[in-house]
């Protein structure tokens, strides 16, 4: 069966220090990879999502990137982290046309 | 950007009730999806329905879709104190294999 890790589950970091949060599937190939972030009590905003290796858009310009160097695991990162960068942030896979199946989320926090 | 909305934002009912949840989109879709929320964890996939189709149901769930006028609604019948979460409609893009989420409805059932 299909299974998605996200870690870490918190994360408190210091204004300008870097970020890499990690997201990895596992038991299906080519799947469609996403970062969502939720602020307290709202919706969820895509940041990034990626079709294939290599395939990565961006949907809000901001201090973030996202990266996908295997099949199966999507990368986002930021080289300076700000305040408005706290959040809770979500990885999320699909197949083609299908449900999404989401990690359990980083509360990140930045101080 | 945000390419569903939510109606109501906010919904508190008696137990037993039924509580229905509007969901309005922009662009075509391929599918349109309902996921569940509670506070602080990644969403569950509830129920997915098609371009093509206009109601579905799973157990206490129903959806109906109108593609037409461009929305959706979730129904729960018999509400339970355990149904008490974040509600959000998700959008699967056609032509672009992206799933953008709406800002939600946040239910609260009381015993």
């Amino acid at each position: 069966s299909q299974t998605i890790h996200q870690w870490p589950a918190t994360l408190v970091q210091p204004v300008g220090s870097p970020l890499s949060l990690e997201c990895t599937v596992e038991g299906t190939s080519n799947p469609n990879l996403y970062w969502y972030r939720q602020a307290a009590g709202r919706g969820l905003q895509l940041l990034f999502y990626s079709i294939g290796i290599d395939q990565i858009s961006s949907e809000v310009p901001q201090n973030l990137s996202a990266s996908r160097p295997q099949d199966r695991q999507f990368i986002l990162s930021s080289k300076k982290l700000l305040l408005s960068d706290s959040g809770f942030y979500l990885c999320a896979w699909t197949g083609q046309f299908t449900e999404a199946f989401f990690g359990q989320g980083t509360r990140l926090t930045v101080v | 950007s945000q390419q569903g909305e939510e109606d109501p934002q906010a919904l508190s009912i008696q137990e037993g009730e039924n509580a229905t949840m509007n969901c309005s989109y922009k662009t075509s879709i391929n599918n349109l999806q309902w996921y569940r929320q509670n506070s602080g964890r990644g969403l569950v996939h509830l129920i997915l329905i098609r371009s093509n189709e206009r109601e579905k149901h799973s157990g206490r769930l129903r959806v109906t879709l109108d593609t037409s006028k461009k929305s959706s609604s979730l129904l729960i019948t018999a509400s339970r104190a355990a149904d008490t979460a974040s509600y959000f409609c998700a959008t699967d893009i056609q032509g672009a294999q992206k799933l953008v989420f709406g800002q939600g409805t946040r239910l609260t059932i009381n015993p």
